[in-house]
């Protein structure tokens, strides 16, 4: 059984550039979300992705879009890149299956920083 | 504003030690309170979760406390070992279908040492 798996795991970029970050959800789960972490803080919430759809939003602005294909795996992508998005990106993985079995998985995330 | 706020930001503790990380929440709408667990490079791992019908969860080494009327819970690693030297993070969710989106706190730096 294979984890949560995101690439790349380090990459720069400059301001007001796109990034698309992908994630490959674990084996037997139907539902991804991703979580932003600055450093020295807890992850933050910004979507999930359930059947393709989007399944609930954080507090992020429209320039934070994400894709979820039929394979369960994601992207989410940034446009207009700013200095504050600079953080570790996290993708989790879970089972939509029943009333308090949605446990997240982890990846190992993807680092940005905006230069 | 911070849903979840978590103390204290850093701990020292010597082997075979307990220390305590604690958190505490306004929104009483809340239902579901996990633990994770994070090592530098990795990502956050679920360590253990409780919900406000119970005020104490163990699982082997880790206990939570959950104290509904003060809108506080706390996380105690009995026996500490070098091992468990990791961030420890406090999170909650609302809704039997969200446990899975959840609002973390700011996180507790253990260390352990021999």
């Amino acid at each position: 059984e294979t984890g949560v798996t995101q690439s790349p795991t380090h990459l720069i970029k400059t301001r007001g550039q796109q990034v698309t970050l992908r994630c490959s959800s674990q084996s037997g789960h139907n539902t991804v979300s991703w979580y932003q972490q600055a450093l020295g803080q807890g992850p933050q919430f910004i979507f999930q992705y359930y059947r393709e759809e989007e399944n609930g939003r954080g507090n992020f602005p429209p320039r934070f879009s994400g894709l979820q294909f039929p394979n369960y795996s994601s992207e989410l992508n940034v446009n207009a890149l700013e200095l504050d998005d600079s953080a570790l990106y996290l993708c989790a993985s879970s089972a939509y299956t029943s009333p308090g079995a949605n446990v997240l998985t982890f990846g190992a995330g993807s680092r940005l920083t905006v230069l | 504003q911070q849903q979840v706020k978590q103390s204290p930001q850093s701990l020292i503790v010597q082997k075979g030690g307990i220390p305590i990380i604690n958190c505490a929440y306004e929104n009483t709408a809340f239902d579901y309170f996990p633990w994770y667990q994070q090592f530098p490079g990795k990502g956050p791992a679920l360590l253990i979760a409780i919900r406000p019908d119970v005020s104490e969860k163990k699982e082997g080494r880790f206990t939570i406390s959950f104290n509904k009327s003060a809108k506080q819970f706390s996380l105690h690693i009995m026996d500490s070992q070098p091992g468990d030297s990791a961030t420890y993070f406090c999170a909650a969710s609302i809704g039997a279908y969200n446990t899975d989106k959840l609002i973390f706190g700011t996180g507790t730096r253990l260390q352990v040492f021999p």
